[in-house]
């Protein structure tokens, strides 16, 4: 069972390229989310998704863009990087939200992003 | 901006003693979690205790949750070097029966069990 798996886990782009995240879930959760992590930070939400179809703004969502086409994937692009992305994102999933709000996430191993 | 905050930032103690991490937030809460970070890895799911519980258990963890204070604590008995790791408390700021849908967590707080 894999559970949430990233790819790339590593990538170095210069500024101004694009590319986009992959994360894959086969644990048929509803609830997806983009998470970036910085030092002295913690973690930050960039987007999310409640099913599939649909996405949302976190925290943070200015120069990303997502997609879920598909209920096991979510994609997090960067049209335009900047080094100010330079970052680790880490996927998660989790299961519908019940009575008492947002359930465990599943995280994956995380893409460690450096533009230059 | 952060909803969570972990007290304290950093914590070294001997293998065997307890471990006790603090999490302050500001709005009120459906559930609080706690998770843990081995260096270089993805979080780890710990516990999670809903607003209308005070206190939970799981193996050598321990959570106080107080509304009231909007604090919580993680308590880890008798830890272990295998313990050594950071441990983020994350906060569901929805209203009850409307989950936000998402998760808000702290900075973290950096445990170094040394053996």
């Amino acid at each position: 069972n894999a559970g949430v798996t990233q790819t790339p886990k590593f990538r170095v782009l210069k500024t101004g390229q694009s590319m986009t995240l992959l994360c894959a879930q086969d644990m048929n959760h509803e609830y997806m989310y983009w998470y970036r992590q910085d030092p002295g930070m913690g973690l930050r939400l960039i987007h999310y998704s409640v099913g599939e179809g649909t996405t949302a703004k976190g925290e943070v969502p200015d120069g990303y863009n997502v997609s879920r086409l598909k209920k096991q994937n979510f994609l997090l692009g960067l049209e335009s990087a900047a080094p100010s992305q330079t970052s680790v994102y880490f996927c998660a999933s989790s299961y519908s939200s019940g009575e008492w709000g947002t359930g465990e996430l599943f995280f994956g191993e995380g893409s460690r992003l450096t533009v230059l | 901006s952060q909803q969570g905050e972990e007290d304290p930032q950093a914590l070294s103690i001997q293998e065997g003693e307890n471990a006790t991490m603090n999490c302050s937030y500001k709005t009120s809460i459906n559930n609080l979690q706690w998770y843990r970070q081995n260096s270089g890895r993805g979080l780890v799911h710990l516990i999670l205790i809903r607003s209308n519980e005070r206190e939970k258990h799981s193996g050598r963890l321990r959570v106080t949750l107080d509304t009231s204070k909007k604090s919580s604590s993680l308590l880890i008995t008798a830890s272990r070097a295998a313990d050594t790791a950071s441990y983020f408390c994350a906060t569901d700021g929805g209203l009850k029966g409307a989950g936000s849908y998402q998760l808000t967590f702290g900075k973290g707080t950096k445990l170094s069990v040394i053996p």
